[in-house]
């Protein structure tokens, strides 16, 4: 299976920072990488497919990277509706799996 | 509007099979694939598996001899079967598309909790 190691496990920043979310994959998976952010009680919400593509609907303060296989979920001058946890998902090979998750405090 | 929503019960005995139901609006079985995915409470999310378009499947390989998906089209309905329930199966179990253009989870349903006690 592809391990997805995130990192940090948690962050906590001011409005208007500019934060990263770090996505580490066990093995080459391409372009083949998604981002979501989960608020308590909600199901998840796309934010980035493809490592770069911006999801519908998604402002545009949120952008991804790919780096060998080190993927990045970027958001510039922080809201405080970003709070939440955010994952990465690969969809390279079965089965498809997530990151541990980032959970993301606002100071 | 694109809607999916998951149906089932919310307790269910150790070593007994899970039925859950998702039942979906606004797109078509055969056009889009529909997974599963879990999240014990309080932890990250799993994807638990799928079921394609053209009505193939695919299983988390660690739940694979447990696990069955399938689908009625004519009632655009997805079924999930587990069975031998232990209580690390206990969960939220959501169902999602996958997005035809993104190739990504692009709608979720609101998700099911399973507890698995006696």
């Amino acid at each position: 299976d592809i391990q997805m190691t995130q990192s940090p496990a948690s962050l906590s920043a001011s409005p208007e920072e500019i934060v990263t979310i770090t996505c580490q994959a066990s093995q080459d998976i391409g372009n083949w990488l998604a981002w979501y952010q989960q608020k308590p009680g909600k199901s998840p919400q796309l934010l980035i497919y493809s490592a770069t593509s911006l999801a519908d609907g998604i402002p545009s303060r949120f952008s991804g990277s790919r780096s060998g296989t080190q993927y990045s979920l970027k958001i510039s001058r922080l809201q405080v509706e970003d709070t939440g946890i955010y994952y990465c998902l690969q969809r390279y090979s079965n089965p498809w799996t997530f990151g541990g998750g980032t959970k993301l405090e606002l100071k | 509007q694109v809607q999916l929503k998951e149906s089932g019960p919310g307790l269910v005995q150790p070593s007994q099979t899970l039925s859950l139901t998702c039942t979906v609006s606004g797109f078509s079985l055969t056009s889009n694939s529909v997974h599963w995915v879990r999240q014990p409470p309080g932890k990250g999310l799993e994807w638990v598996g799928a079921i394609w378009s053209g009505g193939s499947t695919d299983y988390n390989s660690a739940l694979k001899s447990r696990l069955s998906i399938s689908r009625d089209t004519s009632k655009s309905q997805v079924f999930l079967k587990m069975n031998s329930l232990q209580t690390e199966d206990t969960a939220i179990y959501f169902c999602t598309r996958n997005g035809r253009i993104t190739y990504y989870f692009d709608y979720w349903g609101q998700g099911v909790m399973v507890t698995v006690s006696s």
